[in-house]
Parts: C-alpha cells; structure tokens; sequence
C-alpha cells in the first residue's frame, strides 16, 4: 500500500484563487513529520512547509498553510491567492517514526499545479 | 541558511565512463546526506542514506557497486556512477538536513545524459 496518496496528478486553477492539494498518508507509527516541497520546471526542490504529527496547530508560512486532520491521516497544502509562479510540481511527503530514529522521507507521486492568468 | 550546493549540474559522456556528483552544504553541517534519482515527471527514488563517516546504507534494488557514496565530511557527499551506461540517464539530486526532525534541503540536481 501506498504511504503517501496524491489524487491530483494535475490542476489548473485561475491566478489569485486559492488552491488545495490532497495527500493522504497512511502510518501506524504515532510519531511521524509531513512535509511539501515544491519542484519548479528547472528540478530544484524548494521546501514550504512541515508539520508534525504532535504539533496541535496547523501549520502555516506565507501564503502556506497546511491543512492536517490527523484523524482522517490527511495533510492537504492550501496556498492562498495564487500567483503564476506557484505553477509547479508539488510533492507531499512523510518522515515515520521519532525524532532521530530515521530521517528517511517518503514521497508521494506529486500533483503538477498550472495557474492560469 | 540552508543552502545545499550540487555540482555539476548537468554532464554528457559517453557509455562506460563513471561520473562523479558533489553535494555540499554550504552553511550548516549535515549529519545526513541523502542521494535521490528522478525519471521524468515521477516522484523522487530515494538511492541511499549517507552519514558522514560511515558506509551508506543503500535501498533496495540500488547497486552499491553502481553508484559509490562518500560521505566524507559533515558538508560533502559524492555520489559516482561507476561505468555508467544509458539506462543510467537520469536527473540525480542530493538533500541534506541539519539533523533530527529538521527538513530536508535539496540540492538543485544533475541531469546525466549517458550516449
């Protein structure tokens, strides 16, 4: 099974809407981190945004906020008023276990965001 | 802070020839390196985990005699493809994270074109 799902393979969503990113995860561990990361075209990795699985508010930066619902296990990436630069691919991903066990992180397959002017 | 250097950041050679890739962090020292492969529009594999003085521990179904880690010192991790072949063509990129719990920076990647 799948340890990290994102339904979206792609969107497209009008400039300075917001969007909303799915991921699902799915771990038996309590202790566990959420990540995102943004990949542009040009293949960097530009991380945004991590909660973890004790923190009791969601997480937010800027325009990133992280939606988390430990009990449904989904951490969905809300950007707000989106801007053209945000057209990317968008990667959730998930760290298992305590602090210091492993840093090993799994990725889920991505959702490519086009933001149309 | 946090920057995470990879060089080069795109190699063409020929089959049989091995490749070095640096990843550096410039501002932070890492105790962990992480080695990732990319195939156009999927997710990142994750190769191997490197700690700084010791053997990497390698995922499985990824050759440790295809691709050698060093891991050196606390801001250098080499990845190299020993007698790299076509198949081996791939964008590579590197992460490092300061420590426990800290997200992982990534380098901005090596696109290796083998002929």
């Amino acid at each position: 099974a799948q340890k990290i799902t994102q339904t979206q393979p792609g969107m497209f969503v009008q400039e300075k809407e917001a969007v909303t990113l799915d991921c699902t995860y799915d771990t038996s561990d309590p202790s566990y981190g959420l990540f995102w990361y943004k990949q542009p075209s040009s293949g960097e990795m530009i991380f945004l945004i991590y909660q973890g699985s004790y923190d009791q508010q969601n997480a937010t930066e800027g325009r990133y906020s992280l939606n988390f619902q430990k009990a449904r296990k989904s951490a969905n990436l809300v950007i707000s008023a989106s801007q053209l630069g945000d057209s990317a691919m968008y990667f959730c991903a998930m760290r298992e276990g305590p602090m210091g066990r492993d840093d090993k992180i799994i990725f889920g397959k991505g959702t490519r965001l086009h933001i149309l002017p | 802070g946090a920057v995470v250097s990879q060089h080069p950041s795109r190699v063409i050679c020929k089959s049989g020839t091995s490749v070095k890739i640096e990843c550096r962090s410039l501002d932070f020292q890492a105790t962990t390196m992480f080695w990732y492969r990319q195939f156009p529009k999927k997710s990142l594999m994750l190769m191997a985990t490197s700690n700084e003085g010791s053997k990497a521990t390698y995922e499985q179904g990824v050759e440790k005699d295809k691709f050698l880690i060093n891991h050196a010192s606390l801001t250098l991790s080499t990845l190299t493809v020993t007698s790299a072949h076509p198949e081996d063509s791939s964008f590579y990129i590197c992460s490092a994270t300061r420590g426990s719990n800290q997200p992982q920076h990534f380098g901005d990647g090596t696109r290796l074109s083998i002929l």
